[in-house]
């Protein structure tokens, strides 16, 4: 069963960083671009970062480029987000999610994410 | 980046009745474009890809049509199960961008 799924969120102080991590199961991890997705509570979904199945290509969203960090461990079946410089509007739910492909399109598999509350 | 424009933003339906959901986007992403359900309390969930391929084990009774800068979303027959916030996202250009979702209600 394929399964993704999220760790390291929290409440946070602003201007402090946080890493978040997300650990893959049930299939071969290094076939598929990874992908981290934020839900404002009550509000849309925000894409924000994807990294293809090497992570030879990456991509931010322009709210987050310059602060947070995408990276993947193959060996580990694992995805991570560094997160720095947080704000307050980086209040969200945090998911991780599998690409159908090696490279950036479509989610097809999803986390149930983790919380970032960012607040004094 | 471009600009994903979803209408209506709330759409009220019977059960049984269908709907209709409209997704534009700012410059043509061919046919890079996806949709998504989403519940309350669960993650989202891959309906279409290739702005008309369902993924697997969606039900026939979501269709998806449309290319370069007009895609809908249809649902034949509304479930009780089907009602949920829609999301439109394409994948043509970085960076990804979704839509501001449309809510399917009673």
């Amino acid at each position: 069963e394929v399964q993704v799924v999220e760790s390291g969120g929290g409440l946070v102080q602003p201007g402090r960083s946080l890493r978040l991590s997300c650990a893959a199961s049930g299939f071969t991890f290094d076939d598929y671009a990874m992908h981290w997705v934020r839900q404002a509570p009550g509000k849309g979904l925000e894409w924000i970062a994807g990294i293809n199945w090497i992570g030879g290509s990456v991509a931010y969203a322009d709210s987050v480029k310059g602060r947070f960090t995408i990276s993947r461990d193959n060996a580990k079946n694992s995805l991570f987000l560094q997160m720095n410089s947080l704000r307050l509007e980086d209040t969200a739910f945090y998911y991780c999610a599998r690409d159908r492909t090696a490279r950036m399109t479509a989610a097809d598999y999803w986390g149930q994410g983790t919380l970032v509350t960012v607040s004094s | 980046e471009i600009v994903m424009t979803q209408s209506p933003a709330t759409l009220s339906v019977s059960p049984g009745e269908r709907a209709s959901l409209s997704c534009r986007t700012s410059q043509t992403v061919t046919n890079n474009l996806a949709w998504y359900q989403q519940k309350p309390g669960q993650a989202p969930r891959l309906l279409i890809h290739g702005a008309s391929t369902r993924a697997t084990g969606v039900p026939a009774r979501f269709s998806g049509s449309g290319s370069g800068t007009d895609f809908t979303l249809t649902i034949s027959s509304l479930q009780s199960e089907d009602f949920a916030v829609y999301f439109c996202q394409q994948y043509h250009n970085w960076p990804l961008t979704f839509g501001g979702g449309t809510k399917v209600e009673i």
